[in-house]
């Protein structure tokens, strides 16, 4: 198993260009994640989605967009780029079976620059 | 609403000593709470987990760590630190009713001297 895996790893934008980054997990996960990593401000979920079709805002939604058409993806995209939103983005991946607390399992990361 | 507070954003240790992560919570119940490690340029990984079994959680790599309800505290230790545990290690809660919604503490960044 591949686990989870992001595209690009690096990016650099110019202000007010829009991007997706890409997230897949092959191991059938039902429940995906995206979050920021800022220096000294640990991570911040901007969108979650517990189904394919279903997705909901974290703590801090906005400028993204996400869908989740199929179980295996979960695109974060990004319109009008602003310098707030340089970062380090992670994609997240776990199984919801109704025991207590499932594992995530993270993605390598995206570093976005936005100038 | 759930949040951590991690103590000291840099602690650094000599090759054999312990390490010591402190983390004290803020919830109405008891949460569930868990130890990420980051190594330099990769995701997070988890380390250990409480979910109200036993108080003294035991996780990978030699790490422990014990919640205390009195203290709201979930303080990780290792020890004997060891030249690949240099690292970035955030402590993270979840409300017991949406266990899928964590929310992380700023992290503590690890530096382990020879």
């Amino acid at each position: 198993n591949a686990g989870v895996t992001q595209t690009p790893k690096f990016r650099i934008l110019k202000i007010g260009q829009s991007m997706t980054l890409q997230c897949t997990q092959d191991m059938n996960h039902n429940y995906m994640y995206w979050y920021r990593q800022d220096p000294g401000m640990g991570l911040k979920l901007i969108y979650y989605s517990v189904g394919a079709g279903i997705t909901d805002k974290g703590e801090v939604p906005n400028g993204y967009n996400v869908s989740r058409s199929t179980t295996e993806d979960f695109p974060l995209r990004l319109e009008l780029a602003a310098p707030s939103q340089t970062s380090v983005y992670f994609c997240a991946s776990s199984y919801s079976n109704g025991a207590p607390y499932n594992e995530q399992f993270f993605g390598p990361g995206t570093r976005l620059t936005v100038l | 609403a759930q949040s951590v507070t991690q103590l000291g954003s840099h602690v650094s240790v000599s090759e054999g000593a312990l390490v010591l992560l402190r983390c004290n919570y803020s919830s109405s119940v008891p949460p569930y709470l868990f130890w990420y490690v980051q190594y330099p340029n990769q995701g997070l990984q988890l380390l250990l987990k409480y979910t109200s079994a036993a108080t003294l959680v035991k996780g990978i790599n030699g790490f422990e760590a014990e919640f205390k309800k009195s203290e709201t505290s979930f303080h990780l230790t290792k020890p004997s630190a060891h030249m690949s545990d240099a690292a970035e290690y955030f402590c993270a809660v979840s409300p017991r009713s949406n266990d899928y919604k964590l929310s992380f503490g700023a992290g503590t960044t690890v530096t382990v001297r020879a």
